[in-house]
């Protein structure tokens, strides 16, 4: 069965780095999303990509997280200077074009700032 | 805006009676609701969706839900708890036109031998 993976699964990164989380979408997929979880709070909605560019962010999305399909396969969350209320559970999703948004995630990368 | 609310965040019920998560949902325009399920060191897996269909959904393993707009409820049900249902399971809801998933706060359910 299709699946989304995510990598790595956990990653440990010190205040101020920058970090990319890579996923690897279901292959016919055309919709991507990252969604995140800080512990103990809901999943949040960070963003939507289609079509080569972002189709939906929510106010969690500033200038410090970036979005790329580098190529057919990958799709990366870019954090440019991570703070440690970064901490949390990044998921990967992806969604076919048409129909219902229901969407496929990964099983999460869990990023810790220290 | 849309939100969903999760009335439990843990549910515990013994092998073999039935299971209720119980769900309220809130929406300006007409809805799509989903359940996921998040077991332990893995994704989040779609269990059931409402898409403005038949009001009675069934889901994968024996799940089922009912949306009732007049309660603005979608309440997950199974007959009967088995031991790998034990998981973590989240109420979803976005609308029409939007990919973005709303999710809920979560429900917890432990199954009991």
């Amino acid at each position: 069965e299709p699946e989304v993976t995510q990598t790595p699964s956990h990653q440990v990164t010190q205040m101020g780095q920058e970090v990319i989380l890579r996923c690897v979408p279901i292959s016919n997929h055309l919709y991507f999303y990252w969604y995140r979880q800080i512990l103990g709070q809901k999943v949040e909605f960070l963003v939507s990509f289609y079509n080569n560019e972002i189709s939906e962010k929510s106010e969690i999305f500033d200038d410090q997280f970036s979005v790329e399909r580098p190529d057919g396969s990958n799709f990366t969350l870019k954090i440019r200077s991570t703070k440690l209320e970064d901490s949390a559970m990044y998921f990967c999703a992806s969604s076919e074009e048409g129909g219902w948004p229901e969407a496929f995630f990964g099983q999460g990368t869990r990023l810790t700032v220290v | 805006a849309q939100s969903v609310t999760q009335l439990d965040s843990h549910v515990s019920v013994s092998e073999g009676t039935p299971v209720l998560l119980r769900c309220n949902y809130s929406s300006s325009y007409s809805p799509s609701l989903f359940w996921y399920v998040q077991h332990p060191n893995k994704g989040l897996q779609l269990l059931l969706k409402y898409t403005s269909a038949a009001t009675l959904v069934k889901g994968i393993n024996g799940f089922e839900a009912e949306f009732k707009k007049s309660e603005t409820s979608f309440h997950l049900t199974k007959p009967s708890a088995h031991m790998s249902d034990a998981a973590e399971y989240f109420c979803v809801v976005t609308v029409t036109g939007r990919r973005a998933l709303t999710f809920g706060s979560g429900t917890r359910l432990q199954v009991q031998p």
